[in-house]
């Protein structure tokens, strides 16, 4: 079956580091990905797209890879901040008509 | 609007009633969904209009949930004979069209809770 999978234990991690979250998924071929941000009693909002054709897509302090072989997306956050604490959600096109299929999201906390 | 508005942001319901959650996206925007997110939970894919054509109801869990969009616009998402299952924060989203760049702007949600 399909399965969009994003490590469920909340990242910890020092102001001004680099967060890394993942996403894994299988039984996919999606032609694209998108990052989300969630807020708490927010909706989602959006933050990248990248495409399958592309490997490495970047804005400000954001970076995402796209890995259509290990079918992995890896999401960077250089020199966090404590305002980049959210959770952060994968979405993966499915039905190829802009349906996203959402993985659960990882809390990041980012600690002064 | 601005952005997607829903409403009501927060209904409380007895088990057993029918609700109706409301949506209304951004001008403009000619696709449109519903989302359902359960505490520390994704987003389950619910139902997805596009245009005219025949809406994407394959995410619906049963029966007692329908969903519809007048003039293209507005959309209203009901849940019949409601169950304690179903509480959950309801997520609308709209996107501008359909391609394969399409971000979606989501709303605040509508906070079910059915006792």
């Amino acid at each position: 079956s399909q399965k969009i999978e994003q490590n469920s234990e909340a990242l910890n991690i020092q102001e001004g580091k680099t967060a890394t979250l993942t996403c894994n998924y299988t039984n996919y071929s999606p032609a694209y990905l998108q990052w989300y941000r969630q807020d708490p009693g927010r909706g989602p909002v959006f933050l990248l797209l990248i495409r399958e054709n592309e490997k490495e897509k970047r804005k400000e302090r954001l970076k995402v890879t796209f890995d259509t072989t290990l079918k992995q997306s890896l999401f960077h956050i250089t020199a966090s901040q404590p305002a980049d604490s959210a959770t952060y959600l994968c979405a993966l096109e499915n039905g190829g008509y802009n349906k996203l299929i959402f993985g659960a999201g990882t809390r990041l906390a980012v600690h002064p | 609007g601005a952005g997607v508005s829903q409403s009501p942001s927060n209904k409380v319901t007895e088990k057993g009633k029918d609700v109706e959650l409301r949506c209304d996206p951004i001008s403009g925007h000619t696709a449109l969904y519903w989302y359902r997110q359960s505490l520390g939970q994704g987003l389950e894919f619910l139902i997805y209009f596009q245009g005219n054509s025949a809406p994407d109801k394959s995410g619906l869990p049963s029966d007692r949930f329908s969903a519809e969009r007048t003039g293209g616009s507005v959309s209203t998402l009901t849940i019949q004979r409601t169950q304690q299952e179903d509480s959950a924060v309801y997520l609308c989203a709209s996107s501008r069209e359909v391609s394969n760049t399409g971000e979606l702007f989501f709303g605040e949600g509508s906070r079910l809770t059915v006792l």
